[in-house]
């Protein structure tokens, strides 16, 4: 079975830190993809990053980054010198088969809160 | 191209009652899904379909029917609303060609059962 952890419920910050969020994963397929998805408050869902398995280079868009380590099973998000339009909800999730067709494990998400 | 759409946005139904929430995709993808997310919960998959005709049961299908009769269209219905089935309902899609499953999220449906 495939599991997405994000163990961080909520984490609150002042603006222009830099904040991480955690995500850990399990699977036992040997190739799968990683997402991130962003929700703010205004409640669509955002796609921000794809991740493939074979490919553990960091990326690094503007003030986010994301850090894979197939070896720990984690696929970390930081943002950089964050702002108050970060604050909204962030969802790991895991691509992977069930019954044979691909979809989506997500986590149970982490809200990030930036105060100015 | 309007994406993916959800109607309705906002649905109050009282314990019993039965309705339908429609999902429309207009990028001809082959692969459509059902979520509910739930405070703390993360997104769950409730029922998808893998081409017109085809539906099959998720994470937590209990309580809701689906129907693919036209490809662009994805209907998640509820015949006797409970309680528990109050959430938020996103719809989703994506082509098949793609190995990496990246899905087109709808709006979402904000659903209270009274």
């Amino acid at each position: 079975a495939q599991k997405v952890t994000q163990a961080q419920t909520e984490i609150s910050v002042v603006e222009k830190e830099d904040v991480t969020l955690d995500c850990v994963y399990e699977t036992r397929d040997t190739t799968y993809y990683l997402f991130w998805y962003k929700q703010p408050p205004s409640g669509e869902l955002v796609f921000l990053i794809r991740r493939n398995s074979f490919d553990e280079q960091n990326e690094i868009s503007g003030r986010y980054s994301w850090n894979f380590q197939k070896s720990t099973s984690s696929f970390n998000f930081t943002i950089t010198a964050s702002q108050v339009v970060d604050s909204a909800v962030y969802f790991c999730a895991l691509s992977g088969l069930i019954s044979g067709y691909s979809t989506l494990t997500f986590g149970k998400g982490t809200m990030l809160l930036v105060s100015p | 191209n309007a994406g993916v759409t959800q109607t309705p946005k906002f649905r109050v139904l009282k314990t019993g009652q039965s309705m339908t929430l429609l999902c429309a995709q207009d990028m001809n993808h082959e692969y459509m899904y059902w979520y509910r997310q739930d405070p703390g919960m993360g997104l769950r998959l409730i029922h998808y379909s893998v081409g017109e005709g085809t539906t099959a049961k998720g994470e937590v299908p209990d309580g809701y029917n689906v129907s693919r009769l036209k490809k662009q269209n994805f209907l998640l219905g509820l015949e006797s609303a409970a309680p528990s089935q109050t959430s938020v309902y996103f719809c989703a899609s994506r082509p098949s060609t793609t190995s990496y499953n990246e899905q087109f999220f709808g709006p979402g449906t904000r659903l209270t059962v009274l």
